[in-house]
């Protein structure tokens, strides 16, 4: 399967606790999203990535979470100190600009729950 | 600020009938505007993009899309729906004078076709 992959797709935590997610995205792509997604809603943007460069982040992106990209490849979203509002799934998307507008892959998710 | 409005929770259809899911998007100048599916334990999966040209755009498995910019609308449209059409369809748009290549989702809707 050539497609986004993360790991590991279900995690249970108790509040409190570190968590790191990894994601995997399509090879030789050179972008790479995390987005974070509750029930009933619709994917909201945490950052985004150029090769290894972290571009943008978003401001629901508290000094609790952090994401690397080494070397440009696989991305780690880490949280600290889990609280149960972190609750959620946590979608990663990678894509290529080559010309026009490159549409985002979409990884199957990791689903944290936080007790 | 960019939004995406997706006004039915819900669309109900028979298996054979044609099939709206609606959109309506507000951003700063042209919009670059997305349609996701997402399965049940899926990630979102890409459909059909509008950047500019043509205001009817096709897409993945049968579907298709209006740009209306009067509207500010873009509906996504099949001719003859299917039962395993079924699933959650979210519009997603993103700004084209935006530096920032995020993606503002809509909350979703859910398609149930009944045979």
């Amino acid at each position: 399967d050539t497609g986004v992959s993360q790991d590991p797709r279900h995690k249970i935590t108790k509040r409190g606790q570190n968590v790191t997610f990894r994601c995997d995205p399509i090879s030789e792509h050179n972008r790479l999203y995390w987005y974070r997604q509750t029930l009933g809603q619709g994917p909201e943007f945490l950052t985004y990535f150029q090769n290894e460069a972290q571009l943008e982040k978003s401001r629901l992106l508290s000094d609790r979470f952090s994401a690397e990209r080494p070397k440009g490849s696989f991305s780690t979203l880490e949280i600290q100190r889990t609280e149960q509002g972190d609750s959620a799934m946590y979608l990663c998307a990678s894509s290529f600009r080559d010309r026009g507008v490159d549409e985002q892959f979409f990884g199957p998710g990791t689903r944290l729950t936080v007790l | 600020a960019q939004s995406v409005a997706q006004p039915e929770d819900q669309v109900n259809v028979a298996e054979g009938n044609p099939l709206t899911v609606k959109c309506t998007y507000s951003v700063s100048g042209n919009p670059y505007l997305f349609w996701y599916v997402q399965y049940p334990n899926r990630g979102l999966q890409f459909l059909l993009k509008y950047i500019t040209g043509d205001n009817l755009v096709k897409g993945s498995y049968g579907f298709e899309a209006e740009f209306n910019k009067s509207q500010t609308s873009f509906h996504l449209k099949k001719p003859s729906a299917l039962v395993s059409d079924s699933a959650l369809y979210f519009c997603a748009v993103r700004a084209l004078m935006d530096s920032s290549y995020k993606l503002i989702f809509g909350s979703g809707t859910r398609l149930l076709v009944r045979p």
